[in-house]
């Protein structure tokens, strides 16, 4: 079984450029996360999906940060403009049961550098 | 709210010895517990979980125990090997609520030297 794939896995960009990165959960996977690790921490939750619906996006700073989940199955998270301080791993994350019980399923993530 | 507390790293070992990485927590109700690992330019992967209070959860040799008595889910493992050199993360998901969002320690960093 293939698992969640994520791409690219790495991007370098100035300040102020457009990102976006894209993932493709496991498949029959209804909930799909992504999330932020800065070096040395946890993952942040940036947005949970259940299908398309995003039902939890309280975290995700929506002035430059958009993400879509078309279809219900694959996503895509987009920075523009990217500042500085978005630098870090983005992560994808998929499971098989709604509501989320915390068995989640990740990517390699993407690592991403603005300069 | 919700946290999640584990010791700070990195750790250091020589192959064969004992590990324990303490995490404990903070919630209200009764929660999942999580350790995730991830290992060197790969993703993180669910290493053991428990689900309720005395549960012991295993894998790969690695032991953890739900003492909800002493809010702790410490992890263990009887002699480490090299390729147990990773990441270690405890999470606990609150079983309260619809939202039940996985909260995250900061992640403990474990070097095993041959």
């Amino acid at each position: 079984e293939a698992g969640v794939v994520q791409s690219p896995r790495y991007k370098i960009i100035e300040k102020k450029q457009p990102v976006a990165f894209w993932c493709n959960p496991i498949s029959g996977h209804n909930t799909l996360y992504w999330y932020l690790q800065n070096l040395g921490q946890g993952p942040e939750l940036l947005i949970r999906y259940e299908n398309e619906e995003a039902v939890d996006d309280s975290q995700l700073p929506k002035d430059r940060f958009s993400a879509e989940r078309l279809k219900g199955v694959d996503s895509t998270l987009k920075i523009q403009p990217a500042e500085l301080g978005d630098s870090a791993v983005y992560l994808c994350a998929s499971s098989p049961r709604l509501a989320g019980t915390g068995e989640l399923f990740f990517g390699e993530g993407s690592r991403l550098t603005v300069l | 709210g919700d946290s999640v507390t584990q010791m700070e790293g990195p750790v250091t070992l020589s192959e064969e010895a004992f590990l324990t990485i303490n995490c404990t927590y903070t919630a209200t109700g009764y929660p999942s517990l999580f350790w995730y690992v991830q290992y060197p330019g790969e993703g993180l992967q669910l290493l053991l979980k428990a689900t309720k209070a005395d549960d012991k959860g295993s894998n790969k040799g690695f032991e953890a125990t739900y003492r909800k008595e002493t809010t702790s889910f410490h992890l263990e493992k009887g002699s480490v090997q090299v390729s147990d050199s990773a990441v270690y993360f405890c999470a606990l998901s609150p079983n309260a609520g619809n939202n039940r969002k996985l909260i995250w320690g900061l992640g403990t960093s474990l070097a095993v030297n041959p």
